[in-house]
């Protein structure tokens, strides 16, 4: 699976939109973005994913450059329980596989008041 | 619906002692997986299940052992834990048949220092 580049740090004020990048430089044709976040050491919790569309749902919003060298994660209206450790992850999406998930060090983002 | 359940939340280990930790789902989930992670380190998956009665290495498999003898339970045993293995770890199940196999749905981790 490609591996993926985050910041390691980012500040958000509380009620703006959170702007999470990463860089995925090296993803073939058949690999999805997958997006995690881990809240203060509790188990990881799926945000969404996508292949090449931007994609949107309760959560967040995922927008995935032409060339899907890198996405972007958005919490378009940032609270403080967003403050965690947010993962990009890239892997193949398939549909019979196990999820093997290569997380790396993810950046952390602070929201604050 | 619990989700995924660990137990323990927390054990510390003398060098050399063994123990089992286990998983539970109740969503029908024909993968599981077991994931440890270091301080400010994402996590690395050990070993991991595609269905009961069978168990494949991940990423860091050594020093562990597991078993799936029921769809439901993972187990993960360390059979004489180091120093090496204090970590925090997390158990996750995915994909129940006739659904998307999107995501991995986390339990809350457990805690392990070997002393």
């Amino acid at each position: 699976d490609a591996k993926t580049t985050q910041p390691p740090s980012m500040d958000c004020a509380e009620g703006r939109a959170a702007n999470l990048p990463c860089n995925h430089s090296t993803i073939s044709g058949n690999e999805y973005v997958y997006w995690y976040r881990q809240i203060h050491s509790q188990g990881p919790q799926y945000i969404i994913h996508g292949l090449k569309n931007n994609e949107t749902n309760e959560m967040a919003s995922l927008i995935i450059t032409e060339d899907r060298k890198s996405s972007t994660l958005i919490l378009p209206h940032a609270t403080l329980r967003d403050t965690a450790v947010y993962y990009c992850i890239v892997r193949v999406d398939r549909n019979q596989g196990a999820q093997k998930l290569v997380f790396g060090q993810g950046t952390r983002l602070t929201i604050n008041p | 619906n619990a989700g995924v359940t660990q137990t323990p939340k927390f054990r510390v280990l003398k060098t050399g002692q063994s123990m089992t930790l286990l998983c539970a789902q109740d969503m029908n989930h024909e993968y599981m997986y077991w994931y440890r992670q270091d301080p400010g380190m994402g996590l690395r998956l050990i070993h991991y299940s595609v269905g009961e009665g069978t168990t494949a290495k991940g990423e860091v498999p050594d020093g562990y052992n597991v078993s799936r003898l029921k769809k439901q339970n993972f187990l993960l045993g360390l059979e004489s834990a180091a120093p090496s293995q204090t970590s925090v770890y997390f158990c996750a199940s995915s994909y129940a048949p006739g659904r998307m196999n999107t995501e991995a749905f986390f339990g809350q981790g457990t805690r392990l220092t070997v002393v």
